[in-house]
């Protein structure tokens, strides 16, 4: 089976830096994906990971380790805006494009 | 026109009622889903259609009826509901290969009274 696990809240002050991790068990791994959702909005694509390594887009970067079952979400410079749950979901080689989520992270940033 | 739409934005239904979902995608994808969002509760994959063709049903209740007649729409038709069904229903796309990261419509909150 495919399990997700992820904190289900973090708090942190304006300009820290934070870092949400994400452990995962599946049996075909084929792509880690970050989402942002802001309360009452839909989900918003951050970023990708499927080979090993960091991917950095601007205050946000992705680490994925496969053979751990690892990833993590790091935010840098951080923003009252950035005040969202962060979703991590994979996908598995059996389901196609489909993507199994985890719980989410509430990340709450106060000034 | 923005990426995923969907309609009504809120839905309040009797147990009795039939009513629809709709979403519509405008942005060239050829892969369709379907989620529920609950409290405390991670997200769901109800449905996927790829090129129109329903490749995943996730042990949804068939009192859920998705169709997808076009790659650029999906519907969710729902009958005799039940209370618990009460949820945030999220619509997707995506392509149909490669990273295929998924993009969302604002979802449609759906009342079970």
């Amino acid at each position: 089976g495919q399990n997700i696990d992820q904190p289900t809240e973090m708090t942190a002050t304006e300009g820290a830096i934070v870092q949400i991790n994400c452990t995962y068990q599946t049996s075909g791994f084929n792509g880690l994906f970050w989402y942002q959702q802001h309360a009452g909005e839909a989900p918003t694509f951050l970023s990708y990971n499927v080979l090993d390594g960091l991917e950095e887009k601007g205050r946000f970067s992705s680490f994925l380790s496969r053979s751990k079952g690892y990833s993590y979400l790091l935010l840098k410079e951080l923003q009252m805006k950035d005040s969202a749950s962060y979703l991590c979901a994979v996908r598995d080689r059996q389901a196609g494009t489909a993507l199994i989520f985890g719980k989410g992270t509430t990340l709450s940033v106060s000034s | 026109e923005t990426g995923v739409t969907q309609t009504p934005r809120h839905l309040v239904m009797g147990m009795t009622n039939k009513k629809s979902l709709k979403c519509e995608q405008h942005l060239g994808h050829n892969a369709m889903y379907w989620y529920k969002q609950s409290a405390k509760k991670p997200l769901e994959l109800m449905f996927v259609y790829n090129f129109k063709e329903q490749t995943e049903n996730n042990s949804v209740p068939s009192r859920f009826s998705p169709e997808c007649p076009n790659s650029s729409h999906l519907f969710l038709h729902l009958h005799t509901l039940q209370p618990e069904d009460s949820a945030l229903y999220l619509c997707a796309s995506s392509q149909a290969g490669g990273r295929a990261e998924q993009y969302f419509g604002p979802g449609t909150r759906l009342t079970v009274t």
